[in-house]
């Protein structure tokens, strides 16, 4: 799987959009992007994922630029509830489904 | 929906004994299940891959005589952590997906297990 390049750590005000970046150069045409995110002491929980189209659910907007060597992930109106560690992973959607887990940006939101 | 429950959440016990995690598809039905280890301030490792009804399929490194998995069913996934040292204290995390793995289809996960040996 292609590897993803996170910065470590981020602050965003309370009430404000947290734009999260990834790079992933190496990424092939089969290879979702997925966002998950982990709050202390819990399992990830999964966010949203993407191939090259923009996407939007209720939690968050992945946008993926047209080279799809990197995506942003935005939480719209940031709260400290979505401090936590967030992740991106690029998968390929028929080698078993594995996740491999890189190290993360830990996100601070902050009143 | 997509939710898997994973128990004990806590457990501690002493050097030499085995200890049986489980972790559960509750509302829908998956025949890969996967297995994450997570030490403290790292991010989590895949320990191996567990298919319903064949053996489960191991990362690198990982000992499968030390971490035995079962997956009888399609909603039941086991690790059973074998004699037990301070060295396999860690946080243990299982994910599902909802449909087979040839999928994009996302994984989900259950809340851990942290297991601490004495």
């Amino acid at each position: 799987d292609a590897k993803t390049t996170q910065p470590p750590s981020m602050d965003c005000a309370e009430g404000r959009a947290a734009n999260l970046p990834c790079n992933h150069s190496t990424i092939s045409g089969n290879e979702y992007v997925y966002w998950y995110r982990q709050i202390h002491s819990q399992g990830p929980q999964y966010i949203i994922h993407g191939l090259k189209n923009n996407e939007t659910n209720e939690m968050a907007s992945l946008i993926i630029t047209e080279d799809r060597k990197s995506s942003t992930l935005i939480l719209p109106h940031a709260t400290l509830r979505d401090t936590a560690v967030y992740y991106c992973i690029v998968r390929v959607y028929n080698q078993g489904g594995k996740l491999i887990f890189g190290q993360g940006t830990e996100l601070s939101v902050k009143p | 929906g997509a939710v898997v429950s994973q128990h004990p959440s806590r457990v501690i016990c002493k050097s030499g004994t085995s200890v049986k995690i489980e972790c559960r598809s509750l509302d829908f039905q998956a025949t890969t299940m996967f297995w994450y280890r997570q030490f403290p301030k790292q991010s989590l490792m895949l320990m191996a891959t567990s298919n319903e009804g064949s053996k489960a399929t191991y990362e690198q490194g990982v000992e499968k005589d030390k971490f035995l998995i079962n997956h009888a069913s399609l909603t039941l996934s086991t690790l059973t952590v074998t004699s037990a040292h301070p060295e396999d204290s860690s946080f243990y995390i299982c994910s599902a997906t909802r449909t087979d793995t040839y999928s994009n289809q996302p994984q989900h996960f259950g809340d851990g297990t942290r297991l601490s040996i004495l």
